[in-house]
């Protein structure tokens, strides 16, 4: 099946400073990737969809200039949080689509933890 | 966000008993999805759904995609202590909205 990996895997870091988390298709090239947070005993909430090449699309109630994404090319794209604040600690999950596909495949999630 | 709507929240079951779980929504779906989520871990697929009515098996799993389009279920068949997690549904077109997750523990 498809591969979606992330890294870091898990990061702790202190209140105001950046992060950022890539996430990757080894597999299979991904036009479309979701970014999702995830709080604890919690279920999976969309923060925002990028497709290679443009601008990232936010859901609402997501700021665009706090989580910045990025998507470079059809195997990686990568989420900043920029000053990072401990109400940001969360774990954070990418998904990849290829073409013509429904199909999500999920990465193994990034668990920030902002002090 | 919004989200759907899944039951049973949680369950305990009995090892080799049969499990059943579902999903509503409000809206009308072109995709189901169905996935497993081990703790401190990415939701793994289990089981797509492309069409109205479809029934698809994976292994022990079976799921299938409402009529009405606004709902799926998940069947556990024989239940071992490896199905301990949370699953999830998940339904949409281009993208997807999560269910609030069904949290399985299986009693030996």
């Amino acid at each position: 099946g498809a591969v979606v990996s992330q890294h870091p895997s898990r990061v702790i870091c202190k209140s105001g400073t950046s992060v950022k988390i890539e996430c990757r298709s080894l597999d299979f090239q991904a036009t479309t990737m979701f970014w999702y947070r995830q709080f604890p005993k919690q279920s999976l909430m969309l923060m925002a969809t990028s497709n290679e090449g443009s601008k990232a699309t936010y859901e609402q109630g997501v700021e665009k200039d706090k989580f910045l994404i990025n998507h470079a090319s059809l195997t990686l794209s990568t989420l900043t949080v920029t000053s990072a604040h401990p109400e940001d600690s969360s774990f954070y999950i990418c998904s990849a689509r290829a073409a013509n596909t429904d199909t999500q495949y999920f990465g193994p999630g990034t668990r920030l933890t902002v002090l | 966000g919004q989200q759907l709507n899944q039951s049973p929240q949680s369950m305990f079951i009995q090892e080799g008993e049969d499990v059943s779980m579902n999903c509503t929504s409000s809206s009308i779906f072109n995709t189901w999805l169905w996935y497993k989520q081990d703790p401190g871990e990415g939701p793994v697929l289990l089981i797509a759904l492309y069409k109205a009515g479809e029934l698809t098996s994976n292994g022990r799993l079976t799921a299938q995609f409402g009529i009405t389009r606004k709902d799926s279920f998940l069947n556990i068949s024989a239940s071992i202590p490896s199905d301990v997690g949370i699953y999830f549904c998940a339904g949409g077109t281009y993208k997807y909205i999560f269910g609030t997750g069904t949290r399985l523990k299986v009693l030996a």
